[in-house]
């Protein structure tokens, strides 16, 4: 089945550490992107990719950093400089090409939930 | 600046009864418009979307919404609410390269 694989489900951290979240997708998209969700905020959006060894901030990059070195690989580095880690992360992916470039829907992982302790 | 706005922070209903979840958008054009539902820890999975076609859709698990030029609106309903559908409800705009997200409203289904 096609779809998006995140891992690990659950990752806690100790302060000072930096922590690899893994997004990995089999729909051939070309798009994908990593989303912050904090209780009461929504989705945050991190970083995305519209292209393989290209990427853009979004609103809030700071403290994280990401790499597309393959389609299907899509993975978040969450660095010691960001100031308040503690959150589920979503990663998704998308069509960008065409119509779907603006009418085309995210497809979402199951998310990953990072503790700091 | 685009934006999405939902009205109810929490919606709460009885297993059985109609649901209505209220979505506006701010815009001078037609946009791309998406309601996704999200269990407690899990990924957001859509439910429907409007991409300028018919105005009313269809959705999965029953569901619908109907878009609204004149309200700016994108009004979620159910007939009949199943204690299944608790979870959180995001209503979506896309614009080129990004999304839009609302902040989201919690559904929660008595039984």
């Amino acid at each position: 089945d096609g779809g998006i694989t995140q891992s690990p489900k659950y990752l806690f951290r100790k302060e000072g550490q930096n922590v690899t979240l893994s997004c990995e997708q089999n729909l051939n998209h070309d798009a994908m992107y990593w989303y912050r969700q904090d209780p009461g905020q929504g989705l945050r959006l991190i970083y995305y990719s519209q292209i393989v060894n290209d990427f853009q901030k979004g609103d809030i990059a700071e403290g994280y950093s990401v790499s597309r070195e393959k389609k299907e690989s899509f993975p978040l580095t969450v660095t010691s400089a960001q100031k308040n880690p503690t959150a589920f992360y979503l990663c998704a992916s998308s069509i960008s090409s065409g119509r779907a470039k603006v009418y085309g829907e995210l497809f979402f992982g199951e998310g990953s939930r990072l503790t700091v302790l | 600046a685009q934006s999405v706005t939902q009205l109810d922070s929490h919606v709460s209903v009885s297993e059985g009864t109609p649901v209505l979840l209220r979505c506006n958008y701010s815009s001078s054009y037609s946009p791309s418009l998406f309601w996704y539902v999200q269990h407690p820890n899990k990924g957001l999975q859509l439910l429907l979307k409007y991409t300028s076609a018919a105005t009313l859709v269809k959705g999965i698990n029953g569901f619908e919404a109907e878009f609204k030029k004149s309200e700016t609106s994108f009004h979620l309903t159910k007939p009949s609410a199943h204690m299944s559908d608790a979870a959180e409800y995001f209503c979506v705009r896309r614009t080129t390269g990004k999304l839009i997200f609302g902040q989201g409203t919690t559904l929660q289904v008595k039984p």
